[in-house]
């Protein structure tokens, strides 16, 4: 009964290669994120939808395509891999867009060689 | 904008020794304020919160005031323990800032036996 849950947990792949990155969360949220943490920890925000609306868009390079298909589920597509995507990548959902807790998945490591 | 600032680590401690953790925040109006721990290998999850100024957020013997004066929201634990071994993230969603939740850069912080 995992509250929000990320395949893979790890992914290793070749530069140039696509890739994808599925969350699900069963906690009923109407809001879902997706992070990225680099090797110092540092997380910035990618994406955010709403009730499958896309309401936050950070400047990520293109290849980076996030999809809702229904507001349970934010699935991150990557085209075009490159080094430095290599990173941890967080899922997260909220009740509300604003000033609520985000309850975080367990994340997936994606390594480009 | 909106922004978190914490004190940079690591922080090591021995075992039993007294915490504090700063963070001062910049946001214009009155955010809700959080503090997130990331143990080895998972997500983050919330430690605790404050959504008004004076207020004050504990969990797990962790405290937090929101000070609005001194726009800060300190972590302090008065006796560690090795389990405590995280990272930890200070953070802000505001009514101004596009429903973004903003992240510290964390702390790691290291218990000693």
């Amino acid at each position: 009964d995992t509250a929000v849950s990320q395949t893979p947990k790890y992914l290793v792949t070749q530069m140039g290669n696509d890739k994808s990155i599925k969350c699900e969360q069963n906690l009923g949220h109407d809001t879902m994120y997706w992070y990225k943490q680099d090797s110092k920890k540092f997380l910035k925000i990618m994406f955010s939808y709403n009730n499958k609306e896309l309401i936050i868009n950070e400047t990520v390079p293109n290849r980076f395509s996030p999809k809702s298909p229904d507001k349970a589920h934010l699935n991150l597509h990557i085209n075009s891999l490159e080094l430095g995507d290599s990173a941890v990548y967080f899922c997260a959902s909220s009740r509300e867009v604003l000033g609520n807790e985000q309850f975080f998945g367990p994340g997936t490591r994606l390594t480009v060689l | 904008g909106n922004s978190v600032t914490q004190m940079e680590g690591p922080v090591t401690l021995s075992e039993e020794a007294f915490l504090t953790i700063n963070c001062t925040y910049t946001a214009t109006g009155y955010p809700s304020l959080f503090w997130y721990v990331q143990y080895p290998g998972e997500g983050l999850q919330l430690l605790l919160k404050a959504t008004k100024a004076d207020d004050k957020g504990s969990n797990k013997g962790f405290e937090a005031t929101y000070r609005k004066e001194t726009t800060s929201f300190h972590l302090e634990k008065g006796s560690v323990q090795v389990s405590d071994s995280a990272v930890y993230f200070c953070a802000l969603s505001a009514p101004t800032g596009g429903f973004k939740t903003i992240f510290g850069a964390g702390t790691r912080l290291f218990v000693k036996a």
